[in-house]
Order: structure tokens, then sequence, then C-alpha cells
């Protein structure tokens, strides 16, 4: 089953404006991941934030972790056309086996031009 | 190309038939996973693979399903007698050993059509 909800399921934008996504979950956790998928096609990693972090930057990504919100938000800033895809939040279980992924189900992203 | 190879991309089967997908993880990749995914949801955890041992399934993987990594290194997962619920993009991803889960690294993935 889904970890958790993500908020907007769809966002269109367009080129240049920033795309903000959220992400709930439920469990306690070790790292929360976001990953991008292009329509049919695998995942592709963006950022890991761990437990312990509250912020991190890569390029044009923005993520933030409140743990005691259960939530966590994807910033991409000066959008381009390239960034249409769905992005999904995905955590990793702090405790038990160190297996499996849990994503959330997803922002479907549209950036036009 | 050493990234995490799936074949076939695509398949197209009529109820009742087996089908066998293959994933061939990043070399030193210790691990593997299978995860199926649904128009319009997230990924979903099927199994896990340390090495040829299987660690986890989960209850999503019925009697119907069996997987598979005999030597560590390519993995396989067979459905029987398919049925329609079974359509579905099925994925695989490989990671490196470590004490928490980290980045996982995914495959094209394999399209299933059960007619």
């Amino acid at each position: 089953s889904q970890q958790g909800e993500e908020d907007p399921q769809a966002l269109s934008i367009q080129e240049g404006e920033n795309a903000t996504m959220n992400c709930s979950y439920k469990t306690s956790i070790n790292n929360l991941q976001w990953y991008r998928q292009n329509s049919g096609r695998g995942l592709v990693h963006l950022i890991l934030i761990r437990s312990n972090e509250r912020e991190k930057h890569s390029g044009r990504l923005r993520v933030t972790l409140d743990t005691s919100k259960k939530s966590s938000s994807l910033l991409i800033t000066a959008s381009r056309a390239a960034d249409t895809a769905s992005y999904f939040c995905a955590t990793a279980p702090r405790t038990g086996t160190a297996s499996k992924l849990t994503f959330g189900t997803g922002t479907r992203l549209q950036v036009t031009l | 190309d050493t990234g995490v190879s799936q074949d076939p991309r695509h398949k197209i089967t009529k109820r009742g038939q087996n089908v066998t997908f293959r994933c061939d993880p990043i070399s030193e990749h210790n691990r593997l996973y299978w995860y199926r995914q649904t128009l319009g949801q997230g990924p979903e955890f099927l199994t896990y693979f340390q090495n040829e041992a299987q660690l986890e399934k989960s209850r999503l993987l019925s009697d119907r399903f069996s997987a598979e990594r005999p030597k560590g290194s390519f993995s396989t997962l067979e459905i029987q007698r398919t049925e329609q619920g079974d359509s579905a993009m099925y994925l695989c991803a490989s990671s490196p050993s470590g004490r928490a889960v980290e980045t996982q690294y995914f495959g094209p993935g394999t399209r299933l059509l059960v007619l």
C-alpha cells in the first residue's frame, strides 16, 4: 500500500515559474527521497534528505522535511518544459529490514512554454 | 550502459499464460528490488534480494508470482496463470549494501498487458 499522499495530484505551470509539491507520510523514517518519472519510463532519483536534516538543495531543487508533521516539500525553481514529469516521494523505514521504499501517489507536473 | 536493464520492455499475453521478466542490476550492487506500478499510482514493493537470498516478500506477491536471483546477479520474475489484474508496469531497482535504504537505481520497466 502507499505510504502517504502527495499534493497536488496535478500541477500545471508556465516555464520559468516555480513548482512546489508536498508529500505526507505515516511512519517513522530513516530518510525521504524524491524521484522523477517521465511518461512510461523508469524512475530517476533526484534527492535524498535524512531524518535529521531539515532542508537540502541540489541545483534547482530544494527539499524540506518536517518530521514532526511527517511531511516534505519539493520546490523546483525556474521550471523548464523538460521538467514535465511525475514526481514521487518515497520513504525508507527507520526500523525493520533495510529493504523497501514506500512511495506516495505522485504529482503530475506539466510545464508549458 | 552500466544502468539497470530489463527485458522485455513490453509484453502482451493472454489470460492464463505464464510470463517471465528479467532484470540485470548494476554489477556492483548487492541489493535488488521488484516493484509493481499501476496507472496513476506510485510503485508498490513486491520483493527484495540481498545477493541470492530473497529477504522480504510483499503480500501483493501471491503464490502465482515467483522471483529468483540464482547467482546473485540477474533476477527473474515469473507470473503464472496471468490475470487481467496483473496488467501493470513491473520495475526493477538495485542498490549497494548499507545499513539503511539509500538511493535505488531503477530500470526502464516491463509493461505487461494481460488480455
